[in-house]
């Protein structure tokens, strides 16, 4: 089982950019989450697709968005990258129904420039 | 909204002691998880507390669960230097129709020292 995979693992951009970040989840998850780790602090919920739906979002502004296709598979753009975008970007998956246990990938690590 | 405190924030430790991590969290959180994050790392999964009163227990942390006083903790047995790491809770929030979203506190980063 290969568990969360996430890609790239780390990634470069300048202000302004746009980027995809992408995720697979574990085998036999249905529902993603993605989380955004600043430097020194916990991860922050994004947003969380099932059924190819975005279904729960945190408070992050419109320039995050996101997709789940028909594999489960997610991914998570972010337009106009600010410094601030800077971090530690998480998926998680688990089998629908809530309080699951999460299972989280490895992350990429993202520097704006 | 839920809000999510840790303390300490950060602990240095000898080996062989003992110490608790405190979780507080400000509203309702029917499940509390424990992450633990070694530098660089993603987040490794401990324990999920399910209930008030839930006790579980893995080698030398044990997490337990207090939902009247809103509190968890994560206790450390005869801490060794593998501990090391950032210990982070998190409360959980039901949204309805299955949604859900954690909250994580700031995190603990434990160091043990020989």
């Amino acid at each position: 089982d290969a568990g969360v995979t996430q890609s790239p693992t780390h990634l470069i951009k300048t202000r302004g950019q746009q980027v995809t970040l992408r995720c697979s989840p574990k085998s036999g998850h249905d529902t993603v989450s993605w989380y955004q780790q600043a430097l020194g602090q916990g991860p922050q919920f994004i947003f969380q697709y099932y059924e190819e739906e975005e279904r729960q979002r945190g408070n992050f502004p419109d320039r995050f968005s996101g997709h789940q296709f028909p594999n489960y598979s997610s991914e998570l753009n972010v337009n106009a990258l600010l410094l601030g975008d800077s971090a530690l970007y998480l998926c998680a998956s688990s089998f629908s129904g809530w309080g699951e246990k999460l299972f989280f990938g490895s992350g990429t690590q993202l520097s704006v420039l | 909204e839920l809000k999510v405190e840790q303390n300490p924030l950060f602990l240095s430790m000898q080996e062989g002691k003992n110490y608790t991590i405190y979780c507080n969290y400000s509203t309702t959180s029917d499940r509390l998880y424990w992450y633990r994050q070694d530098p660089g790392k993603s987040l490794e999964s401990l324990f999920v507390l399910l209930s008030n009163g839930a006790v579980k227990q893995e080698g030398r942390l044990m997490a337990s669960l207090d939902t009247k006083a809103r509190l968890s903790t994560l206790h450390i047995t005869a801490a060794v230097h593998d501990l090391s790491a950032t210990y982070f809770c998190a409360g959980c929030s039901y949204s309805g129709a299955g949604s859900y979203q954690l909250t994580f506190g700031k995190g603990t980063k434990l160091s043990v020292i020989p």
